[in-house]
């Protein structure tokens, strides 16, 4: 089993382009996040997906739209990036979502100029 | 919502040493407490939890304990080793939730 991968690794974005980040897991789980991580900030959800169909706003989702596109898939849309959407953007999953085990991607690298 | 805090920041500590670092949370509901381990340059990846039904939890050199009144957490590291070196992130949530909301981090160096 690959877990959860994420492409791309890296991204370079000049401001005001739009970019999609793509999630895959093959844990058969129902629920994925997406995270955005800065330095001494910790992880911030930006959008989860509780159940194949559902989004909902995670702590800091101004400027970002998702799509639950199957049980295995979930991405995250810049649709105009800003330079304060630098950042590292991590994809996760878990079983259920309540009180389980969140598995984590790779990561992607984004920086916008 | 939720708000979870989480001290120090940064900590160092001589191998062999123990390492504790704590965690507050603002909601009283909130009845789920992980823990997640971020080496340098790789992904997160849960080490313990506990749940409000009990104070402490152990795993080899890993304890977390749980104090529901005060609303805090902490995690204790004994016989520390280089290898504990990373960033350490609590989290808490709320069984009927979908989510949990995590701590800024604490980065721990061993010092061999």
């Amino acid at each position: 089993n690959a877990g959860v991968t994420q492409t791309p690794k890296f991204q370079v974005l000049k401001t005001g382009q739009s970019m999609t980040l793509q999630c895959a897991q093959d844990m058969n789980h129902n629920s994925m996040y997406w995270y955005r991580q800065d330095p001494g900030m910790g992880l911030r959800l930006i959008y989860y997906s509780a159940s194949e169909g559902t989004t909902d706003k995670g702590e800091v989702p101004n400027g970002y739209n998702v799509s639950r596109l199957n049980k295995r898939e979930f991405s995250l849309r810049l649709e105009s990036a800003a330079p304060s959407q630098t950042s590292v953007y991590f994809c996760a999953s878990s079983e259920s979502g309540r009180q389980e085990t969140q598995y984590f991607g790779p990561g992607t690298r984004l920086l916008v100029l | 919502g939720e708000n979870v805090e989480q001290h120090p920041s940064t900590l160092s500590v001589q191998e062999g040493d123990s390492a504790v670092i704590k965690c507050t949370y603002s909601d009283s509901a909130s009845n789920y407490f992980p823990w997640y381990k971020q080496e340098l340059g790789k992904r997160p990846q849960l080490i313990i939890d506990i749940r409000s039904n009990v104070g402490e939890k152990k795993d080899q050199r890993i304890a977390v304990t749980l104090n529901k009144t005060a609303k805090h957490f902490s995690l204790h590291i004994t016989e520390t080793q280089p290898e504990d070196s990373a960033v350490y992130f609590c989290a808490a949530g709320k069984t009927s939730y979908d989510k949990v909301i995590f701590g800024p981090g604490t980065s721990l160096s061993v010092i061999p």
